[in-house]
């Protein structure tokens, strides 16, 4: 493992159910992030958390909440999602110190399926 | 807006073959760049991180370049390998949490 985890590594959910992803980091950074991985597009940032507070939200639609609890766990929810939500959803952490962010860590990400 | 470009698409080379991958940004105003490869389906893993103030870095068969001046960043892979195959990305930071922008990446294929 990398230092941060991600679970479950797969899900399969229906647009009514209810999920939550999860990751956890072991390297003592101080902001952690969403970011989603569709098939040949760019990736994309969803959230950014520092010190448990979210600093960043690119316009993600409502059905994807996130929270984090403390500095080391960030959780995804996931309700009535769409099929085109279907992508690899990632979660990083990094250390940043003012202006500077050293480099990011990812986790190995959670393939999500819509049906 | 800082964008991130890397040519080519995607590259397939003979085994033991040295190899040049590319990266340019359009705002030389950075702190620090990032490469990183992805196996299909996986997260990201880090490769080299080379701070604003460094020309290089070095790990292994892996030697990455910065010239912050010409927007440019190149990742060498001497001797290629098959398991070398992956897509690898770079990715810019412009500073603080939210200014990290990645690339589409070049996708590797390594053939015995």
């Amino acid at each position: 493992e990398t230092g941060v985890t991600q679970t479950p590594r797969h899900l399969v959910m229906g647009m009514t159910n209810k999920k939550s992803l999860k990751c956890e980091q072991h390297l003592g950074h101080n902001a952690m992030y969403w970011y989603k991985q569709s098939a040949k597009k760019p990736l994309e940032l969803m959230f950014v958390y520092s010190l448990e507070e979210r600093v960043e939200n690119n316009s993600v639609p409502s059905r994807f909440s996130p929270e984090c609890p403390n500095s080391s766990h960030l959780f995804l929810h996931l309700h009535t999602l769409q099929p085109e939500d279907s992508a690899l959803y990632l979660c990083a952490s990094s250390q940043v110190t003012g202006t500077n962010n050293y480099g990011y860590t990812f986790g190995s990400g959670t393939r999500l399926t819509v049906v | 807006k800082q964008e991130v470009t890397q040519i080519p698409a995607a590259l397939s080379v003979p085994e033991g073959e040295n190899l040049v991958l590319n990266c340019s940004f359009t705002d030389s105003a950075i702190y620090n760049l990032q490469w990183f490869r992805q196996d299909p389906g996986k997260g990201l893993t880090s490769l080299l991180l080379i701070q604003s103030s460094q020309r290089e870095q070095t790990s292994g068969r892996l030697n990455a370049s910065l010239d912050k001046s010409s927007g440019r960043s190149t990742l060498y892979i001497a001797a290629s390998q098959p398991g070398d195959s992956a897509t690898y990305l770079c990715a810019v930071s412009s500073g603080g949490y939210q200014k990290v922008t990645f690339g589409t990446g070049t996708k590797l294929q390594v053939i015995p």
